[in-house]
């Protein structure tokens, strides 16, 4: 079966400081794989997506950068985070060619202090 | 440019009573819609889902409707259960030139069910 991994679950990081999330999926091969965030009060905004290693579209201009370095590998990453970072951000993925049904991590609530 | 709304952030119902969350969209180009329920601090889970050449999908004690004529769609929830209070999104799905997918969410509507 397959599972998607994200951590860590919770972090408070001061303003100008570097971010790591990190997301796996395990039991597919060659999925799509998506960055979104839930600000305070608001829908789910689609950060980031990668059809493959490598391949990675923003949809927003923002502080923040992907990376797909390997297959079921997503990073979402930024140099210095900013107040306006904080949110929980969630990872998701869906078997290329079904579109429906995604499938999401547990999500990562960032605070920017 | 918000291509998904969901208008009422929140929703009260009484329990064995239906509830019925509502959503509108503007982009003609959306071939699939889903419904996914949030519980707090959890990534959000896959509820049921609509094509867009069909207007209703039922499964269980929910049901979706669209009207593409309206851009709209709804769950209907039948009858309604302590457990489904959460926050929910409607998701629109589209497909860019490249074959790319990619979902649209809504801004959620929470909905608490009154024991």
């Amino acid at each position: 079966s397959q599972t998607i991994h994200q951590w860590p679950a919770t972090l408070v990081q001061p303003v100008g400081s570097p971010l790591s999330l990190e997301c796996t999926v395990e039991g597919t091969s060659n999925p799509n794989l998506y960055w979104y965030r839930q600000a305070a009060g608001r829908g789910l905004q689609l950060l980031f997506y990668s059809v493959g290693i490598g391949q990675i579209s923003s949809e927003v201009p923002q502080n923040l950068s992907a990376s797909r370095p390997q297959d079921r590998q997503f990073i979402l990453s930024s140099k210095k985070l900013l107040l306006s970072d904080s949110g929980f951000y969630l990872c998701a993925w869906v078997k290329r060619g079904t579109g429906y049904g995604y499938t999401f991590g547990s999500g990562t609530r960032l605070t920017v202090v | 440019d918000q291509q998904v709304k969901q208008n009422s952030p929140s929703l009260s119902v009484q329990e064995g009573r239906i509830s019925i969350l509502n959503c509108d969209y503007t982009n003609s180009m959306f071939d699939y819609f889903l419904w996914y329920k949030k519980y707090p601090a959890e990534g959000p889970t896959f509820l049921i889902s609509i094509s867009s050449i069909k207007d209703k999908n039922e499964d269980g004690r929910f049901t979706v409707f669209l009207n593409k004529s309206a851009k709209h769609l709804s769950l209907h929830i039948v009858p309604s259960q302590p457990g489904d209070s959460a926050v929910y999104f409607c998701a629109a799905r589209s497909i860019s030139n490249f074959g790319n997918e990619k979902l649209t969410f809504g801004t959620g509507t929470r909905l608490t069910i009154i024991p």
